[in-house]
């Protein structure tokens, strides 16, 4: 069984385009994650969720927007998606929004904008 | 100063060596470390946690040093397999910051 799932997989776009992606996960977590690891190999959090509530928001240009439907999904929208937005989009949960326990990750979504 | 530092490497090892990695916190408060590991085109995943006293697994240990605000990972005996990218972890809170990881190549 899946733990943490993502769709797409892969997703290749123009500029300008409007995409989601979206996560689930099936452990019964409280919180979920969006991660964005660029050509460098950096990690990035971009938002976190415990239980549907935001709880972290680091700098990241408005045109993302994270929606969390309930605790077991939490889907990321682009909008006006540009150059620089390429990069693998991972998704993750943990039990609580704390540091006591692990991350799991989903596979990543690798986004190309052309 | 990065909030988390790391070594990117690559470094390369032949297989039996013993390999160690540094990773830097610049926040004094941080409370909870990981360190996790890539594979290439493959997601994170947790490899151990780090304990104050540090810890075990295997053939690898985690060490924490508070005063000098570093975590460690030595690996020994190194495998063909232990070839990934190691990437510490650092929580502040509920805030969480990976490092920019370190690539090991184990050569045959």
């Amino acid at each position: 069984d899946t733990a943490v799932s993502q769709t797409p997989k892969y997703l290749v776009t123009q500029m300008g385009n409007d995409k989601s992606i979206k996560c689930e996960q099936n452990l019964g977590h409280d919180t979920m994650y969006w991660y964005k690891q660029d050509s460098k190999k950096f990690l990035k959090i971009m938002f976190s969720y415990n239980n549907k509530e935001l709880i972290i928001n680091e700098t990241v240009p408005n045109r993302f927007s994270p929606k969390s439907p309930d605790k077991a999904h939490l889907n990321l929208h682009i909008n006006s998606l540009e150059l620089g937005d390429s990069a693998v989009y991972f998704c993750a949960s943990s039990p609580t929004s704390g540091g006591e326990y692990e991350q799991y990750f989903g596979p990543g979504t690798r986004l190309t904008v052309t | 100063r990065k909030e988390v530092e790391q070594d990117p490497g690559p470094f390369n090892v032949p297989e039996g060596a013993t390999v160690a990695f540094n990773c830097t916190y610049s926040n004094s408060a941080s409370q909870s470390f990981f360190w996790y590991r890539q594979d290439c085109r493959k997601e994170p995943k947790l490899l151990m946690s780090v304990y104050s006293s540090g810890n075990e697994d295997g053939r690898f240990t985690a060490q924490l040093n508070r005063a000098s605000q570093y975590i460690s990972l030595l690996i020994r005996d190194s495998k063909l397999s232990d070839s990934a990218t190691y990437l510490c972890v650092v929580y502040l809170g509920q805030k969480v910051t990976f490092g920019t990881g370190t690539k090991l190549q184990v050569i045959p």
